[in-house]
């Protein structure tokens, strides 16, 4: 089956400590995002890449990083830069072509003790 | 900028009663629009969408009629079931230079349906 797996699916992390949040698709996209979500609110776009080699912030992108070497993959570091790291994160990915919906993974939840 | 304006939860309604959870949105050209359901714990799962001024999507029992008179993607059902209870996101996506396509949130409704 096609889709997007997102691990792990609980993660904490102590202060001041850099964590990676993992992303696949198999879906043969060549955009993929990274979202932000916090408690009764929307999602905000951290980063996202287009194509592999390339990425660019989306509106919250301080304190995070990502790095496109493959097609498939997008993994999101969350460093000790970032305040409040405590939030859902959601991976999705999109086709370049087509009506422009995106597909989204289950979810990462990163917890800072 | 673009933005999407949803209405505020959360919305609590009894077991095959009427839904509406309104949605508006400002954009500068001429937008895809989308609903999205998240049930809790989980992602995004695209729930139906429509491309063009007229258009309307439907899945699972939901409607939506993307109006551009009144700017506005307001989603409907006829009989909601417990099985529905969710949060619901109404977004644009404006496909801007390169083929990126932005999606633009609104804040979301959380629909609570009681037996």
């Amino acid at each position: 089956d096609g889709g997007i797996t997102q691990s792990p699916k609980y993660l904490f992390r102590k202060e001041g400590q850099n964590v990676t949040l993992s992303c696949e698709q198999n879906l043969n996209h060549d955009a993929m995002y990274w979202y932000r979500q916090d408690p009764g609110q929307g999602l905000r776009l951290i980063y996202y890449s287009q194509i592999v080699n390339d990425f660019q912030k989306g509106d919250i992108a301080e304190g995070y990083s990502v790095s496109r070497e493959k097609k498939e993959s997008f993994p999101l570091t969350v460093t000790s830069a970032q305040k409040n790291p405590t939030a859902f994160y959601l991976c999705a990915s999109s086709s370049r072509t087509g009506e422009n919906e995106q597909f989204f993974g289950p979810g990462t939840r990163l917890t800072v003790l | 900028g673009d933005s999407v304006t949803q209405m505020e939860g959360p919305v609590t309604l009894s077991e095959e009663a009427f839904l509406t959870i309104n949605c508006t949105y400002t954009a500068t050209g001429y937008p895809s629009l989308f609903w999205y359901v998240q049930y809790p714990g989980e992602g995004l799962q695209l729930l139906l969408k429509a491309t063009k001024a007229d258009d309307k999507g439907s899945n699972k029992g939901f409607e939506a009629t993307y109006r551009k008179e009144t700017t506005s993607f307001h989603l409907e059902k006829g009989s909601v079931q417990v099985s529905d209870s969710a949060v619901y996101f109404c977004a644009l996506s404006d496909r801007g230079s390169g083929g990126y396509n932005k999606l633009i949130f609104g804040a979301g409704t959380r629909l609570a349906v009681h037996p």
